[in-house]
């Protein structure tokens, strides 16, 4: 199974900060990488689809980067509805594991 | 508008079943790969399994928690996809979603919860 790893777990930081979470694979995905945003009581909303797409509606202070093993999605500018816990997910083979999550919090 | 509703969730004892519903609308479901994704109280995403389309050989992967106690189906003149769940653990806990595979669309969830 790919394994997928996220750093940091948690962080925080100011309204207009650029926010930077990392992903990295066990091994080579490709770009077969997806990023969700879940806010809590919600279901998680897809932002970024093969590494870098970004999904439609999706507001452009978003973006992915990455391909093979290291990917990044950036906040270019931290707005207060960033407020979540942001998880990447493999879909290069099953099982489509996740990452285990960072919570972006608002300082 | 595509739109993703879970139903089934509710009470079970350990050792009991409970079969999940999706109803789909808004796309065509018959051409869509579809999959189960579970999210334990104060826990992090889980992926449970995939089902193909039929024309694709309707194959179904599941993780590895399930496979054995779980089955994924899909109805595709009701629109419909299924999770059966059997041998329910206390681990099995959790909201259950129902997505497209690609990730674009979410069910709201539904609620499982495994206790005596």
């Amino acid at each position: 199974d790919i394994q997928m790893t996220q750093s940091p777990s948690s962080l925080s930081a100011s309204v207009g900060d650029r926010v930077t979470i990392t992903c990295r694979a066990s091994q080579n995905i490709n770009s077969y990488l997806n990023w969700y945003q879940q806010k809590p009581g919600k279901a998680p909303k897809l932002l970024i689809y093969t590494a870098s797409s970004l999904q439609s509606g999706v507001p452009s202070t978003f973006s992915g980067s990455g391909s093979g093993t290291d990917f990044t999605l950036t906040i270019s500018s931290l707005q207060p509805e960033d407020l979540a816990t942001y998880y990447c997910q493999q879909i290069y083979s099953t099982p489509q594991t996740f990452g285990q999550g960072t919570k972006v919090e608002i300082k | 508008e595509v739109q993703l509703v879970e139903s089934g969730g509710g009470l079970v004892e350990p050792g009991g079943s409970l079969r999940l519903s999706c109803a789909a609308s808004g796309f065509t479901f018959s051409n869509t790969w579809m999959t189960w994704v579970r999210q334990a109280p104060g826990k992090g995403l889980e992926w449970v399994g995939r089902i193909k389309t039929k024309t694709e050989g309707g194959t179904i992967d599941y993780a590895a928690p399930v496979k054995g106690r779980f089955t994924i189906s899909r109805d595709d003149s009701k629109n419909t996809l299924f999770l059966q769940m059997n041998s329910l653990k206390t681990e099995d806990t959790a909201v259950y979603y129902c997505a497209t595979v690609s990730g674009k669309n979410w069910g709201q969830g539904t609620l499982v919860t495994v206790s005596s």
